[in-house]
Parts: structure tokens; C-alpha cells; sequence
């Protein structure tokens, strides 16, 4: 168990349809990480957190949106869902997010189906 | 970014080591080899991370060369639980984001 908690586990939903994956990071990490996997991409880093405040980007469609409230949980926003957006979605923390040594601890992960 | 390259696959026995060898030819002064593990519908797992000769810990050792070129993750005394995907990052810049290659797939066989 990383100590990084997602919900919900799995999620089903329609084209065009918007959804909200959540995240809870490690007691005391201030950073939080969004990672998509899907069978033809591999793993993507999709947008970084860092005490509230965005501080990376990566191939994050426009359609996606995340934030980090105060109590550092975070939510990703997925919205007019398409059907190559069914993956693994990823959140990891880690204690700073501001050093190359700095180590990303894993949730479960979300499955989301798009029908 | 330095890109890396591993092996797509492997196949190993139970009490055997195992040696997955990752290439990262344009690695910078500044930054870090980092291995992760992942297993089928499950979030990567934290092996180890060096920055060069060899590093130790309870689950493996990390060997780099002078040169950094390259890095060996070494598995001693493979069980059936170690099949897994094996990912070996790069870790570049300030923000720590983790650039994922494919992976080696490791299987172990009774």
C-alpha cells in the first residue's frame, strides 16, 4: 500500500459524458501527479500538482482539467468523453515534486470505460 | 530528455538472477537512473534510484557504470512474484515528471 488512495475504482460512463477522478496523496507529500495508461500509449504524464499550484504539463488534451485544493487532494476532470479516452488513470505523490531524487508513490489507479 | 532503451522482454527461472540492462546515452550531469516496477492493473512501484557505481537495497541492486551510459537493475533470486513490467526513467529537469518507455517485460517461470 503506497499511502496514495484514488476513487473511484472503476467508472463507466457514455461518449460525451464529463467525469471526476479523485485523488488523495501520502500524509505530507505536496505534490500530486496524473498519469494516463492506455494499451497503445504506455504510461503519460498528464499534469503536475505542487501545493495548490500547477507546475508541469504534459500531453494533457484540452478536454482535461485538474486543480489541488488546500487539503492537497486532487481531482482530474474529464469532459465530452471519447472512446479513446478509456485507460488506467494514475495519481502519485510525492514529498516535494522539486528534485530529480524526489520518489512518485503510486495509487491503484482508476479504470475508466467510455461506451 | 535522455531517451532510454531496455530489453522488450525477458524470461527467467525461479531462484535465478536476473539482470535487465537499460541504455540512456544522452544522460545529463544532473540527473538520476530510477527503476519502477509495475504488475497488470496495479500503479508502478518504486524500485530504486542512483546516480552512479552501485546502489543496495532489500529488493535490488542498481549498477552504473563511470560513464552513466547505461545502468543494470539486478533481481537476485527471482520467485513467480516478480513477474512484472520493469521501467527504467531518466530524471530530468526540476519537475520530476516521469517519462515512461515501454518497458521490459519480465517473466518468471517455475
Amino acid at each position: 500500500d503506497s499511502g496514495v488512495t484514488q476513487t473511484p475504482k472503476h467508472l463507466i460512463t457514455a461518449t460525451g459524458q464529463r467525469v471526476t477522478l479523485r485523488c488523495s496523496p501520502r500524509s505530507g507529500d505536496l505534490s500530486v501527479y496524473w498519469y494516463q495508461q492506455s494499451l497503445d500509449q504506455g504510461l503519460q504524464f498528464l499534469i503536475q500538482y505542487y501545493n495548490g499550484e500547477e507546475r508541469a504539463k504534459g500531453n494533457i488534451l484540452e478536454r482535461f482539467s485538474a486543480q489541488q485544493f488546500p487539503d492537497l487532494h486532487s481531482e482530474l476532470n474529464l469532459s465530452s468523453l471519447e472512446l479513446g479516452d478509456s485507460a488506467l488513470y494514475f495519481c502519485a505523490s510525492s514529498a516535494r515534486g522539486t528534485s530529480g531524487t524526489d520518489t512518485q508513490y503510486f495509487g491503484p489507479g482508476t479504470r475508466l470505460t467510455v461506451l | 530528455l535522455a531517451k532510454t532503451t531496455q530489453p522488450i522482454s525477458m524470461d527467467s527461472y525461479e531462484g535465478q538472477e536476473v539482470n535487465i540492462t537499460c541504455s540512456h546515452n544522452n544522460i545529463a550531469t544532473n540527473d538520476y537512473i530510477t527503476w519502477y516496477q509495475q504488475f497488470p492493473s496495479q500503479g508502478p512501484r518504486f524500485i530504486i534510484q542512483g546516480y552512479k557505481t552501485k546502489v543496495t537495497n532489500e529488493v535490488a541492486s542498481l549498477f552504473i557504470p563511470a560513464d552513466r551510459k547505461s545502468s543494470t537493475l539486478s533481481l537476485p533470486r527471482v520467485s513467480l512474484s516478480d513477474t512484472a513490467v520493469y521501467y527504467c526513467l531518466v530524471l530530468s529537469g526540476g519537475y520530476n515528471k516521469l517519462i515512461f518507455g515501454a518497458g521490459t517485460r519480465l517473466a518468471v517461470h517455475p
